[in-house]
């Protein structure tokens, strides 16, 4: 079975600080897809970034990073230059081509991280 | 146009209602789904719509039925529900159900309360 851990519950960063959010997965499958999505308290989930599997190189979005580790099969969200908007619950999510069952194609998310950016 | 847009915003209904939520998207996009999200938790898959057919129910109870009149509108029909079914209903869409296109795009869910 595919997971998704992350480990933190709740962070909290400094305003102009950087932070590190942290995800894990599991899988045996070789083609998918990696991602982390923003809920502000808004609600509305956007996504963040996007990591393909087999690209090396680690995918970059303005002030957020990843850093992917593929043979250690983690995901970690880096957020340089915290902004208060950037207060939200974080999901990491993974998809994989696999059709086994039908679920090619859905998002395998993690339980989330509530980040707070204080002033 | 790259927004998903789900209708009421909020829906406070009684356990013997019928009530109707909406979602439309006008991205061309042929891959629907609903989510129900409770606080703080993850969102949970209910329904998959892949070029109007639905193709994956992932043991949701009868009391909610999805439909997905073409392939801009999706909507999920709400009747006798319980209030464990009070939560945050979310709908998304992507361009397919291929790893290239899944790229899921969300609308801002649905508030439901069940008294």
């Amino acid at each position: 079975a595919q997971t998704v851990t992350q480990s933190q519950p709740e962070m909290s960063v400094q305003e102009a600080e950087t932070v590190t959010l942290s995800c894990t997965y599991d899988t045996s499958e070789n083609n998918y897809y990696l991602f982390w999505y923003k809920q502000p308290p808004s609600r509305q989930m956007i996504l963040v970034i996007r990591q393909e599997a087999y690209k090396q190189q680690n995918a970059t979005e303005n002030r957020f990073s990843v850093n992917f580790q593929k043979a250690a099969k983690s995901f970690s969200l880096k957020i340089s230059d915290s902004q208060l908007g950037d207060t939200a619950m974080y999901f990491c999510a993974f998809t994989s081509g696999s059709n086994y069952g039908g679920s090619q194609g859905n998002l395998i998310f993690g339980k989330g991280t509530k980040l707070s950016v204080k002033p | 146009d790259t927004e998903v847009t789900q209708t009421p915003k909020h829906l406070v209904m009684g356990m013997t209602n019928k009530k109707s939520l909406k979602c439309e998207q006008h991205m061309g996009h042929r891959a629907m789904y609903w989510y129900k999200q409770k606080a703080k938790k993850p969102p949970e898959l209910m329904f998959v719509y892949s070029y109007e057919k639905l193709s994956i129910n992932e043991s949701v109870p009868s009391r909610f039925s999805p439909e997905c009149p073409n392939s801009s509108l999706l909507n999920l029909h709400l009747h006798a529900l319980q209030p464990e079914d009070s939560a945050l209903y979310l709908c998304a869409s992507s361009q397919g159900r291929l790893l290239l296109d899944n790229e899921q795009f969300f609308g801002p869910g649905t508030r439901l309360t069940v008294l």
